[in-house]
């Protein structure tokens, strides 16, 4: 079963305008990490953030975690057509390194 | 430095048959996971190689089994396949399963099975 579950499932927005989505999970983590998937093909790392870290920045990419929720966002900032993708976030036990993915949040930025 | 390399890209097989698909870790890499993903959903684990043994599992029936060699490559095999087998396999390397927890992980592009 999936681990996490990314709100919304689908985002359509203007190029320009920022786009945030949201992942929950259930269980304790050690991390929580968020990817994107261009077309079906392989997945990109995009940013990790431990579970002791509140927020994270990279370029246009802001990541915020909240333990006490189990919920962590994704903020992309000034988006770009190029950021069409789907992007899932993934969390990490503490041991063992394996993953669990949620359904993904499927962007579509309209240049 | 060449990253996560999966063969092959495409493959279409028939039910009941056996596949075997491969991958190569990234440079220094010595871990690899394996995940399925199927059309619309995210990634779900299968199992995961270290030190050429199985080291963690996910809920997948013993059809799915694989190898890691001691170039740290590895291979998923899925005997008696089934339609519902159909989906895109990932490959994942990263160094150092026992190491500190929250190493990224990267993927290689995916081998898309069709099952028919």
């Amino acid at each position: 079963s999936q681990q996490g579950e990314e709100d919304p499932q689908a985002l359509s927005i203007q190029e320009g305008e920022n786009a945030t989505m949201n992942c929950s999970y259930k269980t304790s983590i050690n991390n929580l990490q968020w990817y994107r998937q261009n077309s079906g093909r392989g997945l990109v790392h995009l940013i990790l953030i431990r579970s002791n870290e509140r927020e994270k920045h990279s370029g246009r990419l802001r990541v915020t975690l909240d333990t006490s929720k189990k919920s962590s966002s994704l903020l992309i900032t000034a988006s770009r057509a190029a950021d069409t993708a789907s992007y899932f976030c993934a969390t990490g036990r503490k041991t063992g390194n394996q993953f669990y993915f949620g359904t993904g949040t499927s962007l579509t930025v309209i240049p | 430095d060449a990253g996560v390399t999966q063969s092959p890209t495409h493959l279409i097989k028939t039910r009941g048959q056996q596949v075997t698909l491969r991958c190569s870790p990234k440079s220094g890499h010595d871990t690899v996971s394996w995940y399925q993903q199927a059309l619309g959903q995210g990634p779900q684990f299968i199992f995961q190689y270290y030190e050429e043994e199985e080291r963690q599992r996910g809920n997948f029936p013993d059809r799915f089994s694989g190898h890691q060699f001691p170039n740290y490559s590895s291979e998923l095999n899925v005997n008696a396949l089934l339609l519902g087998d159909s989906a895109l396999y990932l490959c994942a390397s990263l160094r150092g399963i026992g190491l500190v927890a929250g190493v990224t992980q990267y993927f290689g592009p995916g081998t898309r099975l069709t099952v028919l």
